[in-house]
C-alpha cells in the first residue's frame, strides 16, 4: 500500500547518547517529512526533504533521503531530555494526501 | 492568529450516539484533513479536503463523514459511535507553497473521544 514502515517502534536512550530514526517505502517517495509530537501534544513539523540523497541539519538533529528516495532518517546527536517525544515520518501521495508512519517514540533517561 | 483550532477537547459517548467534532482553521488553508490516532498505530487518516465543498476518502473512512461548507471549517461526524472509535482525533490543515512543493501540516490540540 502507500504505508511508511517507521523502527525502531521504541528506543530508551541515555541522556548524552545519539538516537536514529528509520523511515522506509516499498515505492519511490516525491517527497518526507517529519514530525515530533511531545507526550500529551500534537504533532509538530520539523522538515521536509524532497531532493535524492538529500541531508539537513537542525542544530542536533540531522535528516536524510535515500538515493533511491525510498528511506529516510532522523539522527539526533547527544540527546536532551527536552528530545523526549514520538518522531513521525509522513509522505505525500496524489491530491496531497499525507500518510504517517507509526512512528518511534523516544524515551531519554536524565 | 489562532492556527487550527478542535472543539470539544474531550467528550464521552455511549454506544450509539451521534456527534460532530469541528475544526477550524485561520490560515486560509486549503488542504485540512482529520486523523485518529491509537496507541503503536501512528496517526491513520480519515478524510480529508482540498478545498471548499470537497471531501475525499482517507485510510479509515468507514464509520465517519465529514463535511467542508465552508473554507476555514472542516466537520467530522460520528452517526452512530462505536467503542472502536474511542481514540484522539486531531484536525490538520495544509497549503502549498515554494517550488518544490512544500506542504508542511499544521496541526489542532486534539479531541480526546471515549464510547462506552
Amino acid at each position: 500500500g502507500q504505508q511508511v514502515m517507521q523502527i525502531p517502534q521504541y528506543q530508551h536512550v541515555q541522556e548524552g547518547e545519539d538516537f536514529t530514526t528509520y523511515c522506509n517505502s516499498s515505492t519511490t517517495l516525491s517527497n518526507i517529512q517529519w514530525y515530533k509530537q511531545r507526550p500529551g501534544g500534537h504533532p509538530v513539523f520539523l522538515i521536509q526533504l524532497v531532493k535524492s540523497g538529500e541531508v539537513k541539519k537542525q542544530k542536533r538533529l540531522t535528516f536524510q533521503f535515500g538515493e533511491a528516495k525510498k528511506n529516510s532518517s532522523l539522527h539526533i546527536t547527544a540527546t536532551q531530555t527536552t528530545d523526549v517525544g514520538t518522531y513521525f515520518c509522513a509522505r505525500n501521495t496524489g491530491g496531497f494526501k499525507t500518510i504517517f508512519g507509526a512512528g518511534t517514540r523516544l524515551f531519554v533517561k536524565a | 492568529n489562532a492556527g487550527v483550532t478542535q472543539t470539544p477537547k474531550f467528550r464521552v459517548l455511549k454506544t450509539g450516539q451521534s456527534m460532530t467534532l469541528l475544526c477550524a482553521q485561520d490560515m486560509n488553508h486549503e488542504y485540512m484533513y482529520w486523523y485518529r490516532q491509537d496507541p503503536g498505530m501512528g496517526l491513520r487518516l480519515i478524510h480529508y479536503s482540498v478545498g471548499e465543498g470537497t471531501t475525499a476518502k482517507g485510510e479509515v473512512p468507514d464509520g465517519y463523514n465529514v463535511s467542508r461548507l465552508k473554507k476555514q471549517n472542516f466537520l467530522l461526524g460520528l452517526e452512530s459511535a462505536a467503542p472502536s472509535q474511542t481514540s484522539v482525533y486531531f484536525c490538520a490543515s495544509s497549503y502549498i507553497r515554494g517550488t518544490p512543493a512544500n506542504t508542511e501540516a499544521f496541526f489542532g490540540q486534539g479531541t480526546r473521544l471515549t464510547v462506552v
